[in-house]
């Protein structure tokens, strides 16, 4: 079974901190995303990897920035966290499909974070 | 823009019941849809993939069909039980190919089933 793990379930931190969410999958996957889930607005997402230390902007790239050193793992930086960044963050990969389009999509259990 | 519709918002029947959850979208050229099932502050779970060329795939109770040409997919849960309460999104993955990789993905919002004991 693919596996997507993100290293925290839940975090609280103050306004101003940098904060860190990993993102780690097993299956070799070349897409990898970061996702931000909020009541009423449905999924939306913040950026995407295609490739090791390739990356694109989402549809709400403000006030994060993200690495992938490695093929497995996709972190998500926020510099300088603020309140309305509280919210569920959803990590997820995929295989390439034909023609570099997005195969079957695999989520981990999300991040829930709170920035008081 | 590719926008994707799930009516209604929230469903609530009683056990045994079968019932479909409906999923559309407004741009036909899509290469895959997906199924997902969410529980309350947990990740999205993979339920069932369908590629642009099939009509439908099947698991176990769980039956997903799609027409392109009306932008329609459903997905069919046979004989419900209260462990079917969950969040259901869509999702489609567009043949736009943008040069760097498409990640021309869009859900839905998602449709809340509360199954009855």
């Amino acid at each position: 079974d693919v596996k997507v793990t993100q290293s925290s379930r839940y975090l609280v931190k103050r306004t101003g901190e940098k904060v860190f969410l990993e993102c780690v999958q097993d299956m070799d996957h070349e897409n990898m995303f970061w996702y931000r889930q909020d009541p009423g607005l449905g999924l939306r997402l913040i950026y995407f990897s295609y490739d090791v230390k390739m990356k694109e902007k989402g549809d709400i790239p403000e006030g994060y920035s993200v690495s992938r050193e490695k093929k497995e793992r996709f972190s998500l930086i926020l510099e300088s966290a603020s309140t309305n960044q509280t919210s569920m963050y959803l990590c997820a990969s995929s295989p390439l499909g034909r023609e570099g389009l997005t195969g079957e999509l695999f989520f981990g259990e999300g991040s829930r974070l709170t920035v008081l | 823009k590719q926008e994707v519709t799930q009516i209604p918002a929230a469903l609530s029947v009683p056990e045994g019941e079968n019932l479909v959850l409906n999923c559309s979208f407004t741009d036909s050229a899509i290469y895959n849809l997906q199924w997902f099932r969410q529980d309350p502050g947990k990740g999205l779970t993979s339920l069932l993939l369908i590629q642009s060329s099939q009509r439908e795939q099947t698991s176990g109770r769980l039956n997903a069909s799609l027409d392109k040409s009306s932008g329609r997919s459903t997905l069919y849960i046979a004989a419900s039980q209260p462990g079917d309460s969950a969040t259901y999104l869509c999702a489609v993955s567009l043949t736009l190919y943008s040069g760097a990789g498409s990640y021309q993905l869009t859900f839905g919002k998602g449709t809340k089933l509360s199954v009855i004991p």
